[in-house]
């Protein structure tokens, strides 16, 4: 199993800021997921973040808007650039082991 | 590339009646299954998952699943359910590989009335 700490856990933006958003896991995976659940709605997965190159971004959602960072094999960063209402949803890291998935505790953010 | 669908937004139901949530998928290799719960303003709970063996699987709060290959299907069955299912529930699929991603349905509210 992972452990993943996830912060910040919630916050409240104004709009046009940038918000970057912190996972940690507990021991050394290959990939990291980002994911995105906007309210009453499913998860979406943003970006693969692989250690050492470029996240892979899934349609519809692009780098300067969701820039990821993955410096090591525990860690990884998401950013939300420019933020608009929009953006408000529950972000959640993710990593997989094990045949099964494991999720952070998620960042709720709202953008005002 | 994996998908889930999810035929059933809604599913109203009165407590301690049998309750099936649809699940279908597609994929062009060997996949892994899984059933997730969302209580109202909480994470995600695993319910169950397959990943190889029998094709019936269970998992907590008496809730079950069958992974049927010839239907690429994998619903999710509870014989008598309770005030306290109702939540949301996803589907989700990733490929066998450990690294591969995972891929969730639209979701299936589940309603439970007295």
């Amino acid at each position: 199993s992972a452990v993943i700490s996830q912060k910040p856990s919630r916050d409240i933006c104004q709009r046009g800021t940038s918000l970057t958003i912190q996972c940690q896991v507990d021991s050394q995976v290959t990939m990291m997921f980002w994911y995105r659940q906007q309210p009453g709605q499913s998860l979406t997965l943003i970006a693969t973040a692989n250690q050492g190159s470029e996240a892979t971004y899934e349609s519809g959602f692009v780098i300067d808007k969701f820039p990821i960072s993955r410096p090591n094999l525990t860690f990884s960063t998401l950013t939300v650039s420019n933020m608009s209402p929009e953006d408000s949803s529950i972000y959640l890291c993710s990593v997989v082991g094990g045949g099964e998935a494991f999720f952070g505790q998620g960042t709720r953010l709202t953008v005002v | 590339a994996q998908s889930v669908t999810q035929l059933d937004s809604q599913v109203p139901v009165f407590e301690e009646a049998p309750v099936e949530l649809r699940c279908n998928y597609s994929s062009s290799v060997s996949v892994y299954l899984f059933w997730y719960v969302q209580y109202p303003n909480q994470g995600l709970q695993l319910l169950l998952k397959y990943l190889s063996g029998s094709t019936l699987v269970k998992g907590i709060n008496g809730f079950e699943a069958e992974f049927n290959k010839s239907q690429t299907s994998f619903h999710l069955r509870k014989p008598s359910v309770h005030i306290s299912d109702t939540a949301e529930y996803f589907c989700a699929v990733s490929g066998v590989d450990n690294t591969d991603k995972l891929i969730f349905g639209t979701g299936t509210r589940l309603q439970v009335f007295p």
